[in-house]
C-alpha cells in the first residue's frame, strides 16, 4: 500500500531564506508526482508535476526533484517571501488510473 | 480559461440531515474527482468518474454518500445522512485522462461542511 509522508508538518522561516520541503513514498512504483499548494480556506493550487522518467521541473523560484529509486521528493523555494506562506502538499500517482495519494503536507510561514 | 467551480462554498448542517455539493469540472476535463479532505490531512479520493461513468468508487462510503455525473460534465456529491465525522472540506477536480499523461489534476475551492 502506497504510503506518502511528508516532513515536517510545519515550519518557520525568515523571509529571503532559501527553504527545502521533503516528501517521501514507500513504493517507488509511480507514474507521476505532483506538488501542490494550499492556501488556508482554499482548494489546491498545482505548482509543479513530474513525470516518472524526470528528474526535476522548475517553474519560477521554485524547483521540485524527484528520486524514485529511493522515493524521494523535494520541493526547493528561492529567496521565500511571506506571500509563500501556505500548506504545501505532495501527492503521487501510483497507477496509471488517476487516484493520487497525498501526504499530509507542510505548513510554511514567512516572516516578513 | 475558467478553473473547477464548486457551490456551496460552506455549508452547516446538524447530524442525520442530508446535503449536496455541485462542481463544474474545466471544460473539455473527460475525468473527475471528488476528494475528502479533513482537517490537519491530506485529500482523500472518494470517487473517479471518467466522462460518466464511475471508475472508482472505493473509498466512498455508499451507505450514506452517492455521487453522479450525468452527461459526463457536472457532477453532485450528497450525504444522506450526515454524521459528525463527515465534517471535512470537500475538494472537486479534473483532469483531460487518467493516464499520467493526462493526469495533472486541476481543483475547486472546495465546499466546507460542519455536522454539529
Amino acid at each position: 500500500k502506497q504510503e506518502v509522508t511528508q516532513i515536517p508538518a510545519a515550519l518557520s522561516v525568515p523571509e529571503g531564506e532559501n527553504l527545502v520541503l521533503n516528501c517521501s513514498f514507500t513504493d517507488s512504483a509511480i507514474y507521476n508526482l505532483q506538488w501542490f499548494r494550499q492556501d488556508p480556506g482554499k482548494g489546491l493550487t498545482s505548482l509543479l508535476l513530474i513525470q516518472s522518467s524526470q528528474r526535476e521541473q522548475t517553474s519560477g523560484r521554485l524547483n521540485a526533484s524527484l528520486d524514485k529509486s529511493s522515493g524521494r521528493s523535494t520541493l526547493y523555494i528561492a529567496a521565500s517571501q511571506p506571500g509563500d506562506s501556505a500548506t504545501y502538499l505532495c501527492a503521487v500517482l501510483p497507477g496509471n488510473t488517476g487516484k493520487l495519494i497525498f501526504g499530509q503536507g507542510t505548513t510554511l510561514q514567512v516572516k516578513p | 480559461e475558467a478553473g473547477v467551480a464548486q457551490s456551496p462554498r460552506y455549508k452547516i448542517i446538524e447530524k442525520r440531515q442530508s446535503v449536496a455539493f455541485w462542481c463544474n469540472p474545466i471544460s473539455g476535463h473527460a475525468t473527475l474527482y471528488w476528494y475528502q479532505q479533513i482537517l490537519g490531512q491530506g485529500p482523500k479520493l472518494l470517487i473517479q468518474f471518467q466522462n460518466n461513468g464511475v471508475v472508482d468508487d472505493s473509498q466512498l462510503p455508499k451507505d450514506r454518500f452517492s455521487a453522479e455525473r450525468l452527461k459526463g460534465v457536472d457532477s453532485t456529491l450528497k450525504i444522506q445522512p450526515a454524521k459528525l465525522e463527515d465534517s471535512a472540506v470537500y475538494l472537486c477536480a479534473s483532469s483531460l485522462g487518467r493516464e499520467s499523461s493526462y493526469n495533472e489534476q486541476f481543483f475547486g475551492p472546495g465546499t466546507r461542511l460542519t455536522v454539529l
